[in-house]
């Protein structure tokens, strides 16, 4: 069974700090891994993306990719209380590029 | 534009009903999903069309039928379901072309009574 590993949470940080989120994945053979961001009753929304091992920034967020540690990262710059959301970490798996998810890190942004 | 319709946003039904969710896309995109999420767990994959064909059924029950009308439509026929399939069901697509993203729709919230 292919898993994906992220820490539950919550991850507690303040206004304005740096926010990272971690998440390991089993699947050797996964090409592209992405991020998703969940608000509570809401569907998830794709923040970012990373295919190439790396570094990928965009905005406040920037994606790392470390395929020979099988490890993916999140970090979020200035975190805001806006992004309080559960950070859902997802890699494709298998045929028609099947998305293996993550448990969810629940952020929480403090004032 | 990302955005992937869904209807409807909430749906009560008993045991007995027959109803459908639809999801649409005008991305033109090839290959639409289904999913149901329990709360506070991930999304779970129960379907995958590609080319309006279906190429993945994770072992779901039959009491939930999936239709693709056409490239832009998918449906989930939902009959004779059980209190524990109460969710939210997600529908998304993915382009067939460049990128592997997929983008989720907003979800109909399913309670079963």
């Amino acid at each position: 069974q292919k898993e994906v590993e992220q820490n539950s949470g919550p991850l507690s940080v303040p206004e304005g700090a740096i926010a990272s989120l971690n998440c390991t994945y089993s699947d050797r053979g996964s090409q592209s891994f992405f991020w998703y961001r969940q608000y509570s009753g809401k569907s998830p929304e794709l923040i970012m993306f990373i295919y190439s091992n790396g570094d990928k920034e965009d905005g406040r967020f920037t994606a790392q990719l470390n395929k020979a540690s099988q490890y993916v990262s999140l970090l979020i710059r200035d975190s805001q209380p806006s992004d309080s959301a559960t950070y859902l970490c997802a890699v494709t798996s298998g045929g028609y590029n099947k998305l293996i998810f993550g448990a969810g890190t629940r952020l929480a942004v403090h004032p | 534009d990302t955005e992937v319709t869904q209807t409807p946003k909430h749906l009560v039904m008993g045991m007995t009903n027959k109803k459908s969710l639809k999801c649409e896309q005008h991305m033109g995109h090839r290959a639409m999903y289904w999913y149901k999420q329990k709360a506070k767990k991930p999304p779970e994959l129960m379907f995958v069309y590609s080319y309006e064909k279906l190429s993945i059924n994770e072992s779901v029950p039959s009491r939930f039928s999936p239709e693709c009308p056409n490239s832009s439509l998918l449906n989930l026929h939902l009959h004779a379901l059980q209190p524990e399939d109460s969710a939210l069901y997600l529908c998304a697509s993915r382009g067939a072309s460049g990128g592997n993203e997929q983008f989720f729709g907003p979800g109909t919230r399913l309670t079963v009574l």
